[in-house]
Order: structure tokens, then C-alpha cells, then sequence
């Protein structure tokens, strides 16, 4: 049970270029969501879905786009990195009722725009 | 616009005692209110959490008292370790989780 599994960990990227953040859970939660975590500003929900094939936009969404094609995967795309895009970035799970409402996070992917 | 405000930004305890993290939300209908304990390199990890019906939660040495009619919850720490030592970050939900900007602590011996 890996739980919510985020590649890659680390990432540089060049300004204009575009990139796929990839975030699978085998847990068999049906929501799923996208934060970014830059310093002293907590977290900050860019997009989230509540099952495959829905999504909607979280606070941020402004330069990243998400599909949901199945249960298990949400990945997250930067189609023109900016400099404004570096940034840690965490995928979280949850499964609808649960009792704890509890959150599970990946381990995260630190990213840097150049 | 910052919907959950967390106070203080950073803390020193020393160790055994006490520490104490106070959120003020805005949002009435918020109706989860969790605390999440993050190490450096790690995700987010769910501490303990309360709903607007209660008072006060206690597991172990953590405790989040939370007070409806002010808008505000806190969480407190009893006998600090410097395994505790860590950012803290409250948040409260609708529809999504909205978290404030933490609270770094550290425990020292």
C-alpha cells in the first residue's frame, strides 16, 4: 500500500517549457487535489476532483491544467513554465465520508522555473 | 484572500513545555477544522481535527480547543518534545481544504 506516490521529486525547468506532474493513489479515494506550497504561505489549492472524469479549479489555477481519467491518477500539466511557477507541489487523496476527513499527502515535487 | 489567519508565524518552546498555535476563520460555513503536522521534506500528515459541535479534542498530548461564537481554534502541544519540532498548519473545509500559513516550532532541550 504506497499510498499517494508523486514523480518526480525534483524538477528544473526553463522558462516556456512544459511539464507533467504525475500523482497516482491506490487507495481508492475518489477525490483528489493539486496544492503548492511556497514559503511562509501554507498551502494553496490549484485544482481538485471529486472522481474521474470531473475537476474544477481550486484558488490558483491560473497556468496549470488537470485531467482525471481514472480513480488512481490526477496529474497535473504546466504547459509555459514561469519563474512564478517554482514551487513545491503536493498531491493529496481522500475518500468521501471518511471518518477522519483525513487528507493523504504525497511526498511532494520541488520545482524550479530558470 | 486568506480565509484561515494562523498566529504565531514561528515558536521556541523549551522542552516539556507548553506550545500553543491559534487560527481565526471568517467563513461560517466551514465545518471541519484539521491541524496538520509537516517535516522538513515530508507532506502534510493529519495531527487531529475537530468539528464545530465540540469544544475541545484531546488525543495524547494535542488538544484543539475551538471556540464557535469567536471564529477562532487553537492547538496545544502539552510536554513538548523536540521530536515536535516541525511546521504546523491549521485549516478549515469547504469543499476543499483552505489552510493557514503555518507555524514553525521548535522544541528545544
Amino acid at each position: 500500500n504506497a499510498g499517494v506516490t508523486q514523480t518526480p521529486k525534483f524538477r528544473i525547468l526553463k522558462i516556456g517549457q512544459s511539464m507533467t506532474l504525475q500523482c497516482t493513489q491506490d487507495m481508492n479515494h475518489n477525490y483528489m487535489y493539486w496544492y503548492r506550497q511556497d514559503p511562509g504561505m501554507g498551502l494553496k489549492l490549484i485544482y481538485y476532483s471529486v472522481g474521474a472524469g470531473i475537476t474544477d479549479k481550486g484558488e490558483v489555477p491560473n497556468g496549470y491544467n488537470v485531467s482525471r481519467s481514472t480513480t488512481e491518477d490526477f496529474p497535473l500539466r504546466l504547459e509555459l513554465a514561469a519563474p512564478s511557477q517554482t514551487s513545491v507541489y503536493f498531491c493529496a487523496s481522500y475518500m468521501e465520508g471518511a471518518k477522519n476527513y483525513g487528507y493523504t499527502f504525497g511526498s511532494g515535487t520541488r520545482l524550479t522555473v530558470v | 484572500q486568506q480565509q484561515v489567519k494562523q498566529s504565531p508565524q514561528s515558536l521556541i518552546v523549551q522542552k516539556g513545555g507548553i506550545s500553543i498555535i491559534n487560527c481565526a476563520y471568517e467563513n461560517t460555513a466551514f465545518d471541519y477544522f484539521p491541524w496538520y503536522q509537516q517535516f522538513p521534506g515530508k507532506g502534510p500528515a493529519l495531527l487531529i481535527a475537530i468539528r464545530p459541535d465540540v469544544s475541545e479534542k484531546k488525543e495524547g498530548r494535542f488538544t484543539i480547543s475551538f471556540n464557535k461564537s469567536a471564529k477562532q481554534f487553537s492547538l496545544h502541544i502539552m510536554d513538548s518534545q523536540p521530536g515536535d519540532s516541525a511546521t504546523y498548519f491549521c485549516a478549515a473545509l469547504i469543499a476543499a481544504l483552505v489552510f493557514g500559513k503555518g507555524t514553525r516550532l521548535s522544541v528545544i532541550a
